[in-house]
């Protein structure tokens, strides 16, 4: 098992700036789903990508966006940061055959 | 009103004391997910239940679909289970779907 991995850690921008945020698959994984938690809340969905679509979107503006490549890895894009978009941003990768979810350890960006 | 309720939101033990989280959802789901989420800030998966009870070492996990109603317990805690502890669930026909999460409940265990 290769586990979920993202990059980077930690991530300080400034607002208005534009971020990319990264995240493998676990091995055999065909989707990965982007989650944001704000401090002292639970995750909330973003989107999920599957076949190299979105599969599911949450409640988020469209300057959050996303790619899943062929080897399913993901790419989150957030563009014209604001202050709230400070955040942990998780990545769990699935499977359509079932099994349960991997998460990353997350990417924590601060906005200033 | 929240989908997924979780009671108690904080929660401290001594160690060795059984320990009940409840998670109440509102909404017809596919499957229930207990995670354990540490201060760093990854998610561990614990369990994924569509019925009955399951059990993984001190960690047991029981659902209700008639009630809609989870419960986790831990069997002697110790200090290493203090963690975030989160129910989700997934709404509607998938089990590899968006996850709907609960605010967790802080568990702390005092040696």
């Amino acid at each position: 098992e290769t586990g979920v991995t993202q990059s980077p850690t930690h991530l300080i921008k400034t607002r208005g700036q534009q971020v990319t945020l990264r995240c493998s698959s676990q091995s055999g994984h065909n989707t990965v789903s982007w989650y944001q938690q704000a401090l002292g809340q639970g995750p909330q969905f973003i989107f999920q990508y599957y076949r190299e679509e979105e599969n599911g979107r949450g409640n988020f503006p469209p300057r959050f966006s996303g790619l899943q490549f062929p080897n399913y890895s993901s790419e989150l894009n957030v563009n014209a940061l604001e202050l709230d978009d400070s955040a942990l941003y998780l990545c769990a990768s699935s499977s359509v055959g079932g099994g349960g979810y991997t998460f990353g350890s997350g990417t924590r960006l601060t906005v200033v | 009103k929240n989908e997924v309720e979780q009671s108690p939101q904080n929660l401290t033990a001594q160690e060795g004391e059984f320990i009940t989280i409840n998670c109440s959802y509102s909404v017809g789901i596919s499957a229930l997910h207990w995670l354990q989420q540490h201060p760093g800030g990854g998610i561990v998966s614990l369990f994924m239940l569509s019925s009955g009870k399951k059990k993984h070492g001190r960690l047991i996990a029981t659902i209700n679909i008639q009630e809609k109603h989870s419960s986790l317990h831990i069997t002697a805690s110790h200090p290493r289970d203090s963690a975030v502890y989160i129910c989700a669930v997934n709404v509607g026909g998938t089990s590899y779907g968006k996850l709907t999460f609960g605010q967790g409940t802080i568990l702390t265990v005092h040696p």
